[in-house]
């Protein structure tokens, strides 16, 4: 089964700074999806970026970034200029190829951006 | 489209009585998920519908759950009897499979806070 791991309960970065969330991730399958997913303190889930396995080059969203390193199966997220709105919950997910439409979460990092 | 849309939003209840939260997904979305999530497990995967079938529900915890899709644009999710163990955020989320873009993206709802006393 495929697990996913964020090994930063939380972090915290001044604003217009730039953080880094860490993810890794277990598979065997070679062709899958993997989701960084914000939640703030309204709880709504909001997707913020999203990596196809196939591709190489890294996601990009405005200020968001990825650094995707599928041998390695990791894929960390970059936030450039923080701002205070970037405060939430941010979510590493699996999506895999193989057949369930299983959305596999890690626990999450808690980010706060201090102004 | 309006998005997923949940209700109750909160929802307070006492050990024993009958829940029923409820679900709209988006127009077209193919796939609905039921999430539930709590500090202690995060986010929980209780089941998914595809095309109004139930596809996988290995992840409801026990009998006193239960999901159903009666059709494209409405699904609920009954406790029956509820306890404070059940205490959590719920969340539906719709997906649409098959490629182009938006594709295998869930969208979540809003949630719906479960407060079993």
């Amino acid at each position: 089964a495929q697990t996913v791991t964020q090994s930063q309960p939380e972090m915290s970065v001044q604003e217009a700074e730039t953080v880094t969330l860490s993810c890794t991730y277990d598979t065997s399958e070679s062709n899958y999806y993997l989701f960084w997913y914000k939640q703030p303190p309204s709880r709504q889930m909001i997707l913020v970026i999203r990596q196809e396995a196939y591709k190489q080059q890294n996601a990009t969203e405005n200020r968001f970034s990825v650094n995707f390193q599928k041998a390695a199966k990791s894929f960390s997220l970059k936030i450039s200029d923080s701002q205070l709105g970037d405060t939430a919950m941010y979510f590493c997910a699996f999506h895999g190829q193989g057949g369930s439409e299983k959305l596999v979460f890690g626990k999450g990092t808690k980010l706060t951006v201090n102004p | 489209d309006a998005g997923v849309i949940q209700s109750p939003r909160h929802e307070v209840t006492e050990m024993g009585q009958e829940v029923t939260l409820r679900c709209k997904p988006i127009s077209g979305h193919d796939y609905l998920f039921w999430y539930r999530q709590t500090m202690m497990r995060g986010l929980e995967l209780l089941i998914y519908f595809n095309n109004n079938v139930p596809i996988d529900d290995s992840g409801m915890p026990e009998d006193r759950f239960s999901a159903k899709m009666p059709n494209a644009s409405f699904s609920t999710l009954k406790i029956q009897p509820s306890e404070p163990r059940d205490s959590a955020v719920y969340f539906c989320a719709s997906s649409l499979r098959g490629g182009g873009y938006g594709a295998n993206v869930l969208t979540f709802g809003a949630g719906s806070r479960l407060t079993v006393l």
